[in-house]
């Protein structure tokens, strides 16, 4: 069974400094992976997707990720955070045979002014 | 325009009351699911349902009945509510065309039993 793990539970960092938070996922085939952000009070939404094609993808608020199939991992990066980023980040891995995402267990970003 | 919307925000109540949940999605979209966020940020998903019919459904308690009336509203019914239940359930959806899983979410109902 496919499964997500994301190894940091914090990561504070400072405003305009870069951030890089990790996502791990056990899958045999390719998986479809997604990141997505929880502000507080809010619901997720979705920062970016891979299903195929270029490993490095875009997607909103300035973010990025890139798929590695050697290390199983779908790490995000932002080059310079703003306050604004602070909220829990969320990794998912979906498959072809089901329509269910399996969620890591969620980072929690900090800004330092 | 909302893209998925839910009802109530807040739900407070006691223990053994009966209550439900609503969503309903403009997308166009044929999955609708429901998830259950714990009090540590865990993501759980409960059931799913696409054109109407029931394809995922979790370990649940049978207290929790999902019905979909039409293929823009999905609903969550719990039947005597108890302490553990309290948590913030959230809907989602999702189309099945060929390559897409993404899904879009409701703002989430924070349920606490009393």
């Amino acid at each position: 069974a496919q499964s997500v793990t994301q190894p940091d539970i914090h990561i504070t960092v400072s405003e305009g400094a870069s951030l890089e938070l990790r996502c791990n996922y056990s899958y045999g085939a390719t998986p479809y992976l997604f990141w997505y952000v929880q502000s507080p009070g809010q619901g997720l939404q979705l920062l970016l997707k891979y299903f195929s094609g270029d490993t490095l993808v875009q997607g909103i608020k300035g973010f990025e990720a890139e798929f590695k199939r050697s290390q199983s991992s779908f790490n995000l990066r932002k080059p310079s955070v703003h306050w604004s980023d602070a909220a829990e980040y969320f990794c998912a891995v979906g498959t072809d045979s089901s329509y269910k995402l399996i969620f890591g267990s969620g980072t929690r970003l900090l800004v330092r002014p | 325009d909302t893209a998925v919307s839910q009802t109530p925000k807040y739900l407070v109540t006691q223990m053994g009351n009966d209550k439900s949940i609503k969503c309903e999605q403009n997308l166009g979209h044929d999955t609708m699911y429901w998830y259950k966020q714990d009090s540590k940020k865990f993501l759980k998903i409960m059931f799913s349902y696409n054109n109407k019919e029931l394809i995922i459904n979790e370990t649940v308690p049978n207290r929790f009945s999902p019905k979909s009336p039409d293929k823009a509203h999905l609903n969550l019914h719990i039947n005597s509510l108890e302490l553990g239940d309290s948590a913030v359930y959230f809907c989602a959806t999702s189309t099945t065309s060929a390559g897409a899983r993404e899904q879009y979410f409701g703002p989430g109902t924070r349920l606490t039993v009393t």
